[in-house]
């Protein structure tokens, strides 16, 4: 069963550093989303990603944010400048089409970013 | 205001008990979807059911149902006959559709912990 994989698994950063985020979503799918979850907190939506550009960022989603997909498979998020409240879990989801309202979002396992 | 409210921050219920997560859900939007997911203590996201605002009927997957009250607001989770597989955090998620063009994300609540005791 397709499923969608995140890199690394863990990153252990120092505060100031620019970590990247990797992701390859389900072959097929078309939206991209980042989420990040703070240690014993909800999920909290990032961004939407459609056609090779944002479609949504929440408030979070700042500057020293940015996503991008490089190539047909990878979709990726970078921190610019990280700050210990950056500390996570990043969550990379993905979705094929179809109304929004219907389609289910499949998200990866998660990257845990620790910044030190 | 809260889009999405999970009233139960734990729960605790015997092996093969039925259980019920409560969601309560806030929206203008005619049009929108209601999601589950598990987060066990690995920290991943499965997802276990969804339920459409225009269905007539409620969603089942497996030993998962929807119990989808429209006019109360409510997309209560119910787990038939728990395994103790089932302890993990459940969150209940929801996307409306009108906002924002079609890609935009879910608002999730605040999770409820069930522990499944043998």
């Amino acid at each position: 069963e397709p499923e969608v994989t995140q890199t690394p698994s863990h990153q252990v950063t120092q505060m100031g550093q620019e970590v990247i985020l990797r992701c390859v979503p389900i072959s097929n799918h078309l939206y991209f989303y980042w989420y990040r979850q703070i240690l014993g907190q909800k999920v909290e939506f990032l961004v939407s990603f459609y056609n090779n550009e944002i479609s949504e960022k929440s408030e979070i989603f700042d500057d020293q944010f940015s996503v991008e997909r490089p190539d047909g498979s990878n979709f990726t998020l970078k921190i610019r400048s990280t700050k210990l409240e950056d500390s996570a879990m990043y969550f990379c989801a993905s979705r094929f089409s179809g109304s929004p309202s219907t389609d289910t979002q499949y998200f990866g396992p998660g990257t845990r970013l620790t910044v030190l | 205001a809260q889009k999405i409210t999970q009233t139960q921050p734990g729960m605790f219920v015997q092996e093969k008990e039925a259980v019920t997560l409560d969601c309560t859900y806030d929206t203008s939007d005619p049009s929108y979807g209601l999601f589950w997911y598990k987060q066990p203590s690995s920290g991943e996201m499965i997802f276990l059911i969804y339920q459409g605002s225009y269905d007539q009927q409620n969603a089942t997957e497996g030993r998962y149902s929807l119990n989808f009250q429209k006019a109360r607001k409510s997309a209560n989770l119910v787990i038939s006959a728990s395994q103790l597989g089932d302890s993990a955090m459940y969150f209940c998620a929801m996307r409306e559709a009108s906002s924002g063009g079609g890609a935009d994300g879910l608002t999730f609540g605040k999770g409820t912990h069930l522990i499944i005791q043998p």
